[in-house]
């Protein structure tokens, strides 16, 4: 199984804020990764997928880099509804597998 | 629009069985392969089932193999979850998720299973 593993396991950032958040596979998954943000008591959303494509309606200042292993999801500016957790996924290979997830809170 | 409503969840025994139901609209259910993803309180979410769009290939996660059954009925536009000899630790938020071209485009509500005696 490859296993993923995310940094940090949290983090605490103000509004306005560029957060950058890394996503490791244990094994090379091309560009096979998706990250999802799901809020408490909500079903996950995906935001983007193929380690960089912008799912449909998500805003601009979402993005995502990497290749191979490493991976970053980055928001440029953080805005209240931003606060959540994040979820990194590979899908290069059954089983799929997600990372442990980064929670980022108010500062 | 798309939309992914599962049922089914509950209270039960260990030991016992449930089944799991996600009933779709809004898109070509027989299309898209389907999961399901679990989310045990507090944790981080797993991969317990998946099934192609007609049913011939499906994969179960380590910890439910064996136990759990994933099924559809495209006529229905409905996918299933049965699970057999449930244990405490798959107390759990059950998601049916759509498989888009990358990534798990749509989920449902979730269906909560708490097994205890």
């Amino acid at each position: 199984d490859i296993r993923m593993t995310q940094s940090p396991s949290s983090l605490s950032a103000s509004v306005g804020a560029r957060v950058t958040i890394t996503c490791r596979a244990s094994q090379r998954i091309s560009t096979y990764l998706n990250w999802y943000q799901q809020k408490p008591g909500k079903a996950p959303e995906l935001l983007i997928y193929a380690a960089s494509s912008l799912q449909s309606g998500v805003p601009s200042r979402f993005s995502g880099s990497g290749s191979g292993t490493d991976f970053t999801l980055t928001i440029s500016s953080l805005q209240p509804e931003d606060f959540a957790t994040y979820y990194c996924q590979q899908t290069y290979s059954v089983p799929i597998t997600f990372g442990p997830g980064t929670k980022v809170d108010i500062k | 629009q798309v939309h992914l409503v599962e049922s089914g969840g509950g209270v039960v025994q260990p030991g016992r069985s449930l089944r799991l139901s996600c009933e779709a609209s809004g898109f070509t259910f027989s299309t898209y392969a389907m999961h399901w993803v679990r989310q045990a309180p507090g944790k981080g979410l797993e991969s317990v089932a998946v099934m192609s769009n007609d049913g011939s290939n499906k994969y179960y996660g380590d910890s439910v193999k064996g136990r759990f059954t994933i099924s559809r009925d495209n006529s229905k536009n409905t996918l299933y979850l049965q699970m057999n000899s449930l244990r405490g630790e798959d107390t759990a938020m059950y998601y049916c998720a759509r498989a888009g071209s990358s990534g798990f485009d749509y989920w449902g509500q979730g269906a909560l299973v708490t097994v205890s005696s």
